[in-house]
C-alpha cells in the first residue's frame, strides 16, 4: 500500500516554529481526518493529534491543520524535548487500508 | 489510566506461527477500532490489522492477507492476531492501536516478533 508523504527531516532552533508536511490524496487525507504521532528513539508511538483534537498531555504549542490533500503539523516554540521522529496516518477508502507517512525526523539544533 | 498491554511475541522459525494478544484496561473497549501496527528495525511505522467495534469489519494489508487473522473479545477487552505461515519480513515490534478508523488514541509498548530464516 502506497504511503503519506513527509519530509524526511526538520530542524529548527530552541523557539522556532516549525511545520511539518503529511500529503496524500483525495483517498486518504482528502476524505478523512489525520493523526500524528511522535516516537523517540524507537519507544512506543504516542499521539499528538487525533484528527482536529490535542492528544492528553500534548503541550498546545503543537497543532494540526489540513488543506486538500495536505495535512500539517506546526510546532511553535520547538523545545529541545520535541526532537523525535513523527509519522501522519489516515484510513484510504481506495485501498481499504490504514496509511502511515514515511516520517519526518525533527532536530533540534 | 488507559493502558494497552501486548503478549505473545517471540522467536519463531520461518513458516511457523505465533498468536499475539492485546488487552485493555479502564475504558470501554468495545466503542473502539483497534489495530495492530509493526515497525521493522531501522523502518517507519506500517499498519498490519483493524477491526471494527462490534467485530463486523476487519481489514488487512496486502502482505498478510491469508495468513493474519484479527479477532477481538469485546466482554474480555481483548484483542488477538494469529499469525500464520511467518516470513522473515514479519520481523519488527508490533503495537496494539486504539482508536477510529482514521487514527489511533491509545498504543501499548509492544511486544517484539522475530522470524528466524
Amino acid at each position: 500500500q502506497s504511503a503519506l508523504i513527509q519530509e524526511a527531516s526538520v530542524s529548527g532552533t530552541v523557539g522556532q516554529r516549525v511545520t511539518l508536511s503529511c500529503s496524500g490524496n483525495s483517498n486518504n487525507i482528502g476524505t478523512y481526518a489525520v493523526g500524528w504521532y511522535r516516537q523517540i528513539s524507537h519507544g512506543a508511538p504516542k499521539t499528538v493529534m487525533f484528527g482536529n483534537s490535542l492528544a492528553s498531555g500534548i503541550p498546545d504549542r503543537f497543532s494540526g491543520s489540513k488543506s486538500g490533500t495536505t495535512a500539517s503539523l506546526t510546532i511553535s516554540g520547538l523545545q529541545p524535548e520535541d526532537e523525535a521522529d513523527y509519522y501522519c496516518s489516515t484510513w484510504d477508502y481506495s485501498l481499504s487500508a490504514h496509511v502511515f507517512g514515511t516520517g519526518t525526523k525533527v532536530t533540534v539544533l | 489510566e488507559v493502558r494497552l498491554v501486548e503478549s505473545g511475541g517471540g522467536l519463531v522459525q520461518a513458516g511457523g506461527s505465533l498468536r499475539l494478544s492485546c488487552e485493555a484496561s479502564r475504558f470501554t473497549f468495545s466503542n473502539y477500532w483497534v489495530s495492530w501496527v509493526r515497525q521493522a528495525p531501522g523502518k517507519g511505522l506500517e499498519w498490519v490489522a483493524n477491526i471494527k467495534e462490534g467485530g463486523s469489519e476487519q481489514y488487512y494489508v496486502d502482505s498478510v492477507k491469508g495468513r493474519f487473522t484479527l479477532s477481538r473479545d469485546n466482554a474480555g477487552n481483548s484483542l488477538s492476531l494469529q499469525m500464520n505461515s511467518l516470513r522473515a519480513e514479519d520481523t519488527a515490534v508490533y503495537y496494539c492501536g486504539m482508536g477510529s478508523l482514521y487514527a489511533f488514541d491509545i498504543w501499548g509498548q509492544g511486544t517484539v516478533v522475530t522470524v528466524a530464516s
